[in-house]
């Protein structure tokens, strides 16, 4: 069936190293690409949306880009720093835009 | 401050008990949303409303029900029948219409003994 996945489950960086987490979906129908950061035992928090009609957005020390040839998502965080230190979920809409799927998610680990 | 609030953050129940999880919401959103999050693993999605007095099953709607009687509010019930139970839940809402942003709660941890 569709879904929404990533290819690693942990990534470790230097701080102050830039960060690249990646996704891959399968729903050639989606329009519409969020990314997440979840701390442990909390909620997910927004970073930044993309729509299939672009290909780059930008954020602070964010950037999200899409690859809707090879259905291929990644985050970019610059600079990153330990309080960057969470897992990271993409997540894509379905179902007329009712409905968001979720990736199994990527750890990101800051070492100082 | 607007926000999703869910409660309670921690819960202990014994094997065969109903138990009811709260999610508020202030933010005058149409759509709510109940996930489930086991450890090391993404969200699923249980059931989600559009609009008050409507709902519709997610992914693993068995073993729970919920209700959409008002506007603010979107309790999640963890009936007996869920064989699995143990998990962190998670309410959401976002405004109606299309893609967009959903909101999260700060989840509530189920621990079933």
């Amino acid at each position: 069936g569709e879904s929404v996945g990533l290819h690693l489950p942990t990534l470790s960086v230097q701080e102050g190293d830039n960060s690249i987490i990646n996704c891959a979906y399968s729903n050639s129908a989606s329009d519409y690409f969020i990314w997440y950061k979840q701390e442990s035992g909390k909620g997910p928090q927004f970073i930044i949306d993309i729509r299939s009609n672009m290909d780059k957005r930008q954020g602070q020390r964010v950037t999200v880009l899409l690859n809707k040839t090879v259905k291929h998502l990644s985050l970019q965080i610059a600079a990153t720093q330990p309080g960057d230190s969470a897992v990271y979920f993409c997540a894509d809409f379905t179902g007329g835009g009712n409905k968001l799927t979720f990736g199994t998610g990527t750890q990101l680990k800051v070492e100082l | 401050d607007g926000g999703i609030t869910q409660s309670p953050k921690y819960l202990f129940r014994k094997e065969g008990q109903n138990v009811t999880l709260s999610c508020e919401q202030n933010l005058n959103h149409d759509a709510m949303y109940w996930y489930r999050q086991d450890p090391g693993q993404g969200l699923r999605l249980i059931y989600y409303s559009q609009i008050v007095n409507d709902f519709q099953k997610g992914d693993i709607a068995e073993g729970y029900s919920v209700s959409r009687e008002k506007k603010e509010s979107f309790p999640l019930t963890v009936t007996s029948a869920q064989k699995n139970p143990t998990a962190f839940y998670l309410c959401a809402s976002k405004i109606q219409g299309g893609p967009g942003e959903l909101f999260f709660g700060e989840g509530s941890r189920l621990t079933v003994l």
